[in-house]
């Protein structure tokens, strides 16, 4: 099955600065990869996501890059604030209904006022 | 976007007996998916849960202690049978509203067992 890597554990940024998460996947039949962002005692809620047939995905202040032929996967986030914080999780998938997703770790972001 | 509920949102419960913890959407979907997310942890699949067929388990994870029902395309429960304290955990469903392999989570079930 899948394995979904995901680095740093932890992350601290001072507000303004850029935050950078990565995700590596095992499975090379994978072709769906959302992010979802969660707040301490709240759902996961999903902030963007990108099919592989593109490289390079932008929302705002985040973005999300593809290297499918490294098989690895990134969020950027720009110009980062407080609200950020959260911890941040990253999935794979195969693109077809109902497939199931498989999670990285998940990274916790501190943004420093 | 769908709206997800749970009931109930968080429950403590002792060593042995059993909690059902219900999934409703207001828009039918054909998948539903029951995850685990232990404290502090990632989430992981328990089972696929499709409308008229036996739900599909993931691996470490078994109909007896974890049944599912899905009697109809807005509804689903999960049942954790049995508990021991290793049950604690938050419980989540999510539903695939928009046709394209998005997944969207409920708010969460919070299961402590004494």
């Amino acid at each position: 099955g899948e394995n979904v890597e995901q680095h740093p554990s932890t992350l601290s940024v001072q507000e303004g600065d850029s935050a950078v998460i990565k995700c590596t996947y095992s499975d090379s039949a994978s072709n769906y990869f959302p992010w979802y962002k969660q707040e301490l005692g709240k759902r996961p809620q999903l902030i963007i996501d990108i099919r592989s047939n593109v490289g390079e995905k932008k929302d705002q202040r985040i973005a999300v890059t593809l290297n499918k032929t490294a098989k690895h996967f990134s969020l950027h986030i720009t110009e980062t604030q407080p609200e950020d914080s959260a911890v941040y999780f990253c999935a794979a998938s195969i693109n077809r209904r109902g497939n199931q997703f498989y999670f990285g770790t998940g990274t916790s972001l501190t943004v420093i006022p | 976007s769908a709206v997800i509920s749970q009931k109930p949102s968080r429950d403590i419960c002792q060593r042995g007996t059993s909690l059902t913890i219900q999934c409703q959407v207001d828009s039918q979907v054909t998948m539903m998916f029951w995850y685990r997310q232990q404290p502090g942890q990632s989430l992981t699949l328990i089972a696929t849960a499709n409308q008229g067929s036996e739900a599909t388990y993931e691996s470490g994870f078994v109909i007896d202690k974890f049944p599912i029902s899905r009697p109809n395309l807005t509804f689903s429960t999960l049942t954790v049978s049995n508990m021991s304290p290793e049950d604690s955990s938050i419980y989540l469903c999510s539903v695939d509203t928009s046709g394209y392999n998005e997944q969207f989570f409920g708010p969460g079930t919070r299961l402590t067992v004494l």
